[in-house]
């Protein structure tokens, strides 16, 4: 079945540094993929589409150079946390399909703390 | 606005009795929805889907959800609950044409007990 990786699954940055998470699509291709973030306890919010060669779509709320998100290829999308600080501290999961018919897969999800 | 309700935050069950896990959702038009589940620090897996057709939809390991339209639920069942099967599980709906972007529920925890 169509598998996501994200990496890393756990970093710990401190504050005002920058944080790379990639996520990958591993047998499969996709043009569009989503992240999304979790909050302790709490269910999983967009926070923005990204689109191989264009510009990601936010979702209402998303600070856009907060979160900075590159889709360069159709297997590799990337989000970049800026300036990190502790209340950006989540869960993130990035997730992707194979095709229109199929369902969303997810990643195992990065788990960021910000010291 | 589109949105999910899942009344229940934990739900504890004894092995081997049955499980259901409440959903409501609230959408337009037709909805696609969806059961995930998440073990503990890990992403989400899906365990079945509905897009239209039979109301009773299967899943994987052994998990099946009902769909109806009248009630605006989508409830998930299990007869038999493992251990293993402890885990955070989620509701969502599709909420546009490709149901790409999904809206969840604030999930469901499931304690199984000896």
């Amino acid at each position: 079945g169509a598998v996501v990786s994200q990496h890393p699954s756990r970093v710990i940055c401190k504050s005002g540094t920058s944080v790379k998470i990639e996520c990958r699509s591993l047998d499969f291709q996709a043009t569009t993929m989503f992240w999304y973030r979790q909050f302790p306890k709490q269910s999983l919010m967009l926070m923005a589409t990204s689109n191989e060669g264009s510009k990601a779509t936010y979702e209402q709320g998303v600070e856009k150079d907060k979160f900075l998100i590159n889709h360069a290829s159709l297997t590799l999308s990337t989000l970049t946390v800026t300036s990190a600080h502790p209340e950006d501290s989540s869960f993130y999961i990035c997730s992707a399909r194979p095709d229109s018919n199929s369902p969303l897969h997810f990643g195992n999800g990065t788990r960021l703390t910000v010291t | 606005a589109q949105s999910v309700t899942q009344p229940d935050i934990h739900i504890t069950v004894s092995e081997g009795a049955s499980l259901e896990l409440r959903c409501n959702y609230s959408y337009g038009a037709t909805p696609y929805l969806f059961w995930y589940v998440q073990s503990p620090g890990q992403g989400l897996q899906l365990l079945l889907k509905y897009f239209s057709g039979d109301t009773l939809v299967q899943g994987i390991k052994g998990f099946e959800a009902e769909f109806k339209r009248s009630q605006s639920s989508f409830n998930l069942r299990k007869p038999s609950v493992h251990w293993s099967d402890a885990a955070e599980y989620f509701c969502a709906v599709g909420v546009d044409t490709g149901f790409q972007k999904l809206v969840f529920g604030t999930g469901t925890r499931l304690l199984v007990s000896p």
